[in-house]
């Protein structure tokens, strides 16, 4: 089993519905994060909780609404999304954040797709 | 503002040649300067970590170079493999802001058999 584990893998969900990623790490971390990556362009972070809390969030639409109810899984909640939010979505964890030489593991994303 | 810069985007060699793949950074402020390696569809994974007080980290046929100074660094695959093949990314960690890496768009590389 690996690290950090996210499902789904693809999704491809209409403007109007309501959808989840879920991710869950078995590594004892205590910092985990939410990354968007388009095609082409830099890794972009959304989200950052480190114990639980949420310690960042990078003026991200509140169409994405991150939910952390453990240190152990992480969710990113979806609603009236746009096109242009089709992207991978990956999710990370780190022992804790706001370290010097902080490794990410990461999972393997979830492929979305807005039509 | 911190900018990170990969180039070219994509690269095509043929097995077993060694090759050279760079990044560059505006800001020479840095904790430290990170490679990943991901491959189609799938999440990163760290391939070396190279702190701001060193010129180099070694894994394996891999060797990261980092020049604060001018602001580049350098990952060298020795013996290239059709394995190898993956988008490799650089990230900065800068000093300003502790916990937030600064990404460059990738380098594609494809090792043909």
């Amino acid at each position: 089993e690996t690290g950090v584990t996210q499902t789904p893998r693809h999704l491809v969900m209409g403007m109007t519905n309501k959808k989840s990623l879920k991710c869950e790490q078995h590594l004892g971390h205590n910092a985990m994060y939410w990354y968007k990556q388009s095609a082409k362009k830099p890794l972009e972070l959304m989200f950052v909780y480190n114990f639980k809390e949420q310690t960042e969030n990078n003026s991200v639409p509140s169409r994405f609404s991150p939910e952390c109810p453990n240190s152990s899984h992480l969710f990113l909640h979806l609603h009236t999304l746009q096109p242009e939010d089709s992207a991978l979505y990956l999710c990370a964890s780190s022992q804790e954040f706001d370290r010097e030489y902080e490794k990410l593991f990461f999972g393997s994303g979830t492929q979305l797709s807005v039509l | 503002k911190q900018e990170v810069t990969q180039i070219p985007a994509a690269l095509s060699v043929p097995e077993g040649e060694n090759l050279v793949l760079n990044c560059s950074f505006t800001d020479s402020a840095i904790y430290n300067l990170q490679w990943f390696r991901q491959d189609p569809g799938k999440g990163l994974t760290s391939l070396l970590l190279i702190q701001s007080s060193q010129r180099e980290q070694t894994s394996g046929r891999l060797n990261a170079s980092l020049d604060k100074s001018s602001g580049r660094s350098t990952l060298y695959i020795a013996a290239s493999q059709p394995g190898d093949s993956a988008t490799y990314l650089c990230a900065v960690r800068p000093l300003r802001s502790n916990y937030q890496l600064i990404w460059g768009a990738g380098t594609k590389l494809i090792i043909k058999p």
